[in-house]
């Protein structure tokens, strides 16, 4: 199926590290990509192919893939990084699939 | 600097039809394939569809469950998708997206569906 399933939400302590999962049967065959999205504003690709970081994106960011799962991780969580994440892959058409998103929360 | 700036939204009646714009700048247009994604308030991005290059051929792909009510189009010389909209429900109002999957989104267009 290409579905994909994310937790819905997610807290963390200031200075610890958030994992947010997704997990779907498309991520065995196809990448993911990580968007952070506050509120008020669009999307922001934080996270490209699986791992990739684009430019500008801060080092605490990472991403990892193993088998139908992939896992965004924020290291040093600030406050900053209080936002909704939507993982998203692509279905045979090359059509966007998203997750269902998840609210990072710093506590 | 990539740049894609989306208008078009408003007020529109249920029934009603809305032609949205997408208007980019700062990487090749003609090359890249175009996505609409939107987003009702409070809920998750909901793709809509796409439009591939000329290389291959304009195709389009699209959500089941808007096909035949959305169309997409693109004019390589403007730099510029859109989105056509007909027959809108109440349940169509949101921000609406252009992106070029993923890489560079535009801030959005809000279309309201409402009597």
């Amino acid at each position: 199926s290409y579905e994909l399933t994310q937790p819905p939400s997610v807290s963390v302590s200031p200075g610890q590290t958030a994992r947010i999962t997704c997990s779907g049967d498309a991520l065995a065959k196809q990448y993911a990509y990580w968007y952070q999205q506050r509120p008020g504003q669009a999307p922001l690709l934080v996270i490209n192919k699986d791992s990739e970081r684009p430019s500008g994106i801060p080092e605490r960011f990472s991403g990892s893939s193993s088998g139908t799962r992939v896992t965004l991780t924020i290291s040093r969580v600030q406050a900053e990084d209080e936002a909704d994440y939507y993982c998203q892959s692509a279905d045979i058409s090359g059509a966007m699939v998203f997750g269902g998103g998840t609210k990072l929360t710093v506590l | 600097e990539v740049q894609l700036v989306e208008s078009g939204g408003g007020l529109v009646q249920p029934g009603g039809s809305l032609k949205l714009s997408c208007a980019t700048s700062g990487f090749s247009f003609s090359g890249s394939a175009m996505h609409w994604v939107r987003q009702a308030s409070g809920k998750g991005l909901e793709y809509i569809g796409h439009i591939r290059s000329k290389t291959n051929s304009y195709a389009t792909t699209y959500a089941a469950s808007l096909k035949g009510r959305f169309t997409i189009s693109r004019d390589d010389s403007k730099n510029t998708a859109y989105l056509h909209m007909n027959s809108l429900k109440i349940e169509d109002t949101a921000m609406y997206y252009c992106t070029r999957y993923g890489s560079t989104w535009g801030q959005g267009t809000l279309v309201t569906v409402s009597s």
